[in-house]
């Protein structure tokens, strides 16, 4: 069974940081592109990142670059966003996803992260 | 790219056909998934590819287009399918969703 759960999400100041966890299982993990995609409360979905396999490739979301750090520990089946410089509209719950985004079949259930000033 | 979702938001019966519409910013191809997201979970996916339809989604649901234009169909609604809509580009990174659809009851 394929599993993804996300942690790390909590109550942040204005200005702080944060690294989210997304811990994978019931796939080979070293074979997928991984993503984040966020949502804030009562808004649309808003892709973030993603990573390659092998970490050779990254990609950001415009709002999010300089600010987000997207890695991944294929030792350890997970893939992780540091964020930094938290801003009120950071505030989302925080989804990993196995893919690119050619279709993303699996998600997490979220982590949420409220940034509060 | 920005993709530009409509009708939002959608009020439909059960039974009756819905049609959404998720227009692109540039050329995309076919590199276009469709998502239906229910409070409090996840997105799930319904449509690859602009009109592959995922393992396990009802023949109800469809998807057609290419380029910078594309349809999204629901051809009965039955009641569990109020739910909010999105559309999402993979053609470029960084990769974009729509704004979303919201489908409620008339």
């Amino acid at each position: 069974e394929v599993r993804l759960v996300e942690s790390g999400g909590g109550l942040v100041r204005t200005g702080g940081s944060l690294r989210l966890s997304c811990t994978t299982s019931g796939f080979s993990f070293n074979t997928f592109w991984m993503s984040w995609i966020r949502q804030a409360p009562g808004k649309g979905l808003e892709w973030v990142a993603n990573i390659k396999r092998d970490s050779t490739e990254k990609y950001y979301a415009d709002s999010v670059e300089g600010r987000f750090t997207i890695s991944r520990d294929n030792a350890k089946n997970s893939v992780y966003l540091q964020i930094d410089g938290l801003r009120a509209d950071d505030t989302a719950v925080y989804y990993c996803a196995r893919g690119s985004g050619s279709g993303y079949f699996y998600w997490g259930r979220g982590t949420l992260v409220t940034v509060s000033s | 790219i920005q993709l530009t979702q409509s009708p939002s938001p959608l009020s439909a019966s059960v039974g009756d056909r819905v049609t959404i519409t998720c227009q692109a910013s540039q050329d995309i191809s076919q590199s276009l998934n469709w998502y239906q997201q229910k409070p409090g979970e996840a997105p799930k996916l319904l449509i690859f590819d602009a009109s592959n339809l995922e393992t396990g989604v009802p023949s109800t649901f469809s998807g057609s287009g290419s380029g910078t234009h594309f349809t999204f169909t629901i051809s009965r609604l039955q009641p569990e399918d109020f739910a909010t809509y999105y559309c999402q580009q993979y053609d470029t990174a960084p990769y974009t969703f729509g704004q979303g659809t919201k489908l409620d009851f008339k």
